[in-house]
């Protein structure tokens, strides 16, 4: 089945550096989500990019899509300890409900 | 700002036990889905659920498994008969829209520790 893949590389970098996750995906997709979990808790849901748009700012956040690569990234600029989570991408396979998420990809911000 | 909330926040139960988990999605939401995520792995879906029936299940929501909305405000995953491997967070979400195309939010989660 279809599923967003991140990159599985941790990510860990000092307060104030800029965070960068990609992921990538197999099929046509509706939208890709983008969540962040802290340890053990819920899920956030942070910005939903549409499968006709190509990038979407939300404050610190900055996503992109390529459905011609079929992948996306995330961008937090000028990180903070409190970024400190885990981040997955979820696609919307095209004709589903379902949300299909990635492995998720663990930040460490160094205050 | 609304939230979905779900009870019990950890739950632990012998192996073959019933567990019901309940979930109270955002009040003008009109889809619900549940997910569940085993410690370490993917967050999986399980079901997907609209205007009292389920419209998508995946391979994991077998017969072990139902969904009811009681009332106009609860949404329940029942486990009838719990096995080790069922041990794992179980999210409840919902949406406005179809999940297809809108937002899907989620609660806090309830850990299920099956002995």
């Amino acid at each position: 089945s279809q599923q967003g893949e991140e990159d599985p590389q941790a990510l860990s970098i000092q307060e104030g550096e800029n965070a960068t996750m990609n992921c990538s995906y197999k099929t046509s997709i509706n939208n890709l989500q983008w969540y962040r979990q802290n340890s053990g808790r819920g899920l956030v849901h942070l910005i939903l990019i549409r499968s006709n748009e190509r990038e979407k700012h939300s404050g610190r956040l900055r996503v992109t899509l390529d459905t011609s690569k079929k992948s996306s990234s995330l961008l937090i600029t000028a990180s903070r300890a409190a970024d400190t989570a885990s981040y997955f991408c979820a696609t919307v396979p095209y004709g589903n409900n379902r949300l299909a998420f990635g492995k998720g990809n663990q930040v460490v911000v160094i205050p | 700002e609304p939230e979905v909330t779900q009870t019990p926040s950890h739950q632990v139960t012998q192996m073959g036990q019933e567990v019901i988990l309940r979930c109270v999605p955002i009040s003008n939401h009109l889809y619900f889905y549940w997910y569940r995520q085993i410690l370490g792995q993917k967050v999986e879906f399980l079901v997907s659920f609209y205007n009292n029936e389920i419209s998508e299940k995946s391979e994991i929501f077998d017969d072990q498994f139902s969904v009811e909305r009681p009332d106009g405000s609860n949404f329940t995953l029942k486990i009838r008969s719990t096995k080790l491997e069922d041990s794992a967070m179980y999210f409840c979400a919902s949406s406005w829209g179809q999940g297809g195309q809108e937002t899907q939010y989620f609660g806090p989660g309830t850990r299920l520790l099956v002995l």
